[in-house]
């Protein structure tokens, strides 16, 4: 079975345009979590999607949004980039047939953002 | 408002000898915790979990413990290995969201 993948894996941008990541989840999840991860803050909670639906949100400006297909696969985006936006964003699937509680979050291998 | 903390940023142990990581939380309606292991230019790999129900999980050479009135985790492998070598982090979750350590750093001296 595929695991998560998410493209680009790398991507520079200049302070002030948007960026468009993707997230492809493993066949059968279809809970899509996106995490933001800088040196020294661990990973920080962006949002959640379900079925198409935004569950959960962390505490990010609304610079960031996302959003999910009805094939699950999902895009995050961040709008008017500020240098403080270079991390590693990291995309995570769950929630595979039957299991739509405490069912652990798989990674994929991330996007890394340089904002310049 | 960090709910997950792993105070230690980094841990070396020699190879063969039993690793120990730990992790406090602060919320308690956490009712699942995990472990990752992340190695540079990949993302966080899942080890090991435990439910609320319960205070012990084995899965090979790693044990995780939970003890809920001190609100802390521990990741137990044993024997460490140099291929162990990566970062840790713990998380918690309730209701489908998840909270994350910031990581220890472990190395496995051969």
């Amino acid at each position: 079975k595929a695991g998560v993948t998410q493209t680009p894996r790398y991507l520079i941008k200049t302070r002030g345009q948007q960026v468009t990541l993707s997230c492809s989840p493993i066949s059968g999840h279809r809970s899509v979590s996106w995490y933001q991860q800088t040196p020294g803050q661990g990973l920080q909670f962006l949002f959640e999607y379900f079925s198409e639906t935004q569950r959960n949100k962390g505490n990010f400006p609304g610079r960031f949004s996302g959003r999910q297909f009805s094939n699950s696969r999902s895009e995050m985006n961040v709008s008017t980039l500020e240098l403080g936006d270079s991390a590693l964003y990291l995309c995570a699937s769950s929630g595979g047939l039957g299991q739509t509680y405490n069912s652990p979050l798989h990674f994929g291998n991330g996007t890394r953002l340089t904002v310049t | 408002d960090q709910q997950v903390k792993q105070n230690s940023p980094s841990l070396s142990v020699q190879e063969g000898r039993i690793s120990i990581l730990n992790c406090d939380y602060t919320n308690s309606m956490f009712d699942y915790f995990l472990w990752y292991k992340k190695y540079p230019a990949e993302g966080p790999t899942f080890l090991i979990s435990i439910s609320s129900i319960k205070d012990k999980n084995e899965d090979g050479r790693f044990t995780v413990f939970l003890n809920k009135s001190a609100k802390h985790l521990s990741l137990h492998i044993v024997p460490s290995q140099p291929g162990d070598s990566a970062v840790y982090f713990c998380a918690a979750s309730v209701g489908n969201q998840f909270y994350f350590g910031t990581g220890t750093s472990l190395t496995v001296i051969p």
